[in-house]
């Protein structure tokens, strides 16, 4: 069954970087698209990224462009977010979901989520 | 602040029609699908609502969506206690290159 899993949250101190990564597994993960959407403490869902099946196409939220680089690696079925210059607003849960449709970039339809794996910055 | 501007809360009585509507412009409900999630508390976003008014598999029938224009709605007939949760509506942004999402409708069975 399609399943992916989050991991590397961790508590961070501001200005610093970490690194989460998005096992996917179930499914031919080269050939979808992915997400990363993060959920602050209380708060609703924040779109954070998304890159194409290929790795060609990525695109930002206006508050994460410059900090956050989203990357896979299609040969270990892995997506990444790469944080850096952590701020106290990006303590969040986050989550990375699968696009549902193969090649499809420009999309709102992410039909399978990770429980997700909470980010904390705070000194 | 959303871009996609969604009720903070409804509420309704067990068996009741209740709907949670979503307001966009020309550059994303109006140029694009909208989808809907359920957020159970405590649990990851699910699917709900596809392509404007598809159903995932396993989803009830009792929820049906539809889009008009620059908004969309998410209805649920025949309200239950478990249909408590978090509801969003989504859609890309022609002009800002992005998904947005609603500002999130808490549901309450009352």
């Amino acid at each position: 069954q399609v399943q992916v899993v989050e991991s590397g949250g961790d508590v961070v101190q501001p200005g610093r970087s970490l690194r989460l990564s998005c096992a996917a597994s179930g499914f031919d993960f080269s050939s979808f698209g992915m997400e990363w959407v993060r959920q602050a403490p209380g708060k609703g869902l924040e779109w954070v990224g998304i890159i194409s099946y290929d790795a060609i196409y990525k695109y930002y939220s206006e508050s994460v462009k410059g900090r956050f680089t989203i990357s896979r690696d299609n040969s270990k079925n892995t997506l990444y977010l790469q944080m850096n210059s952590l701020r106290a607003e990006d303590t969040a849960m986050y989550y990375c979901a699968k696009v549902s449709s193969p090649g499809t970039l420009v999309t709102s339809n992410f039909d399978y989520w990770g429980q997700g794996t909470l980010v904390a910055v705070s000194s | 602040q959303s871009v996609l501007t969604q009720p903070p809360s409804v509420s309704g009585t067990p068996g009741q029609r209740v709907t949670i509507s979503c307001s966009g412009s020309g550059s994303n409900i109006g140029s694009n699908t909208v989808n809907w999630y359920q957020q159970l508390p405590g649990a990851a976003p699910k699917l709900l609502i596809y392509s404007n008014y598809q159903r995932p598999s396993g989803v009830p029938g009792r929820f049906s969506g539809s889009k008009s224009g620059t908004s969309a709605s998410l209805a649920i007939s025949g309200l239950q206690s478990e249909d408590e949760a978090d509801y969003y509506c989504a859609a890309w942004d022609d002009s800002l290159n992005a998904v947005l999402f609603g500002g999130g409708t808490r549901l309450t069975a009352l």
